[in-house]
């Protein structure tokens, strides 16, 4: 089973900066199979990226995604009000499929 | 627009079998373009992936959960269908499901299941 590890488990920040979200994994992930997640609380999470790097349909471009093998990154360009939520990244490379336990962006 | 929707029992006894139905609307199941998948998340932690099932029944299970999960579909009802059994404590949670098999790009608002006496 791949583990993945995010780091920070917390970030904290302020409107307006950039957000850097770091997701490393135990072993390669093939394809460069790595999904990130946004959830919000009380809410069920939204897919953000597939891929490594595409942006799911309606998701804004100050979000992006790059990484491959077992180091992967998602940025936030700029944070806006509703970025300050929780970010979990997950491998669909090889079964079963893991989550990171998720990195929380929160208001500084 | 794509909508899933879980229903069921909010509270299970040890030992017993929970029993969660999805509701899929704006899509077929019988489409066969997707998978439709069960992921879990108890209070306070992360996210983890239970299994998938393909509109012809076929199955794949997180090996952790393995002995204990069936997933079923109902394509005449556009539904699909979580069975665990012999449940502890430690399978409360909130229980999603959502569509596709490798990552998921829509996703029911979830279940609270408590498993208590």
């Amino acid at each position: 089973e791949i583990v993945l590890t995010q780091s920070p488990g917390t970030l904290s920040l302020s409107p307006g900066e950039r957000a850097t979200l770091s997701c490393r994994a135990s072993q390669s992930v093939s394809s460069s199979y790595l999904a990130w997640y946004q959830q919000k609380p009380g809410q069920a999470p939204r897919l953000l990226i597939s891929g490594a790097s595409s942006r799911a349909t309606g998701i804004p471009d100050r979000f992006s995604g790059s990484g491959s093998g077992t180091d992967f990154t998602l940025t936030i360009s700029r944070l806006e009000p509703e970025d300050f939520a929780v970010y979990y990244c997950q491998q669909y490379g090889s079964s079963p499929h893991t989550f990171g336990q998720g990195t929380k962006v929160e208001i500084k | 627009q794509v909508q899933l929707q879980e229903s069921g029992p909010g509270l299970v006894k040890p030992s017993q079998t929970l029993s969660l139905t999805c509701t899929v609307s704006g899509d077929s199941i019988r489409s066969g373009d997707y998978y439709w998948s069960w992921i879990r998340q108890p209070p306070g932690k992360g996210l983890e992936w239970i299994g998938y099932i393909y509109y012809s029944g076929s199955t794949y299970y997180n090996p952790s959960l393995k002995s204990r999960v069936t997933i079923s579909v109902d394509t005449s009802k556009n539904q699909f269908s979580l069975k665990l059994s012999s449940v502890t404590a430690a399978d409360t949670a909130v229980y999603y499901c959502a569509k596709g098999g490798y990552y998921f790009d829509y996703w029911g608002q979830g279940t609270l299941v408590t498993v208590s006496s």
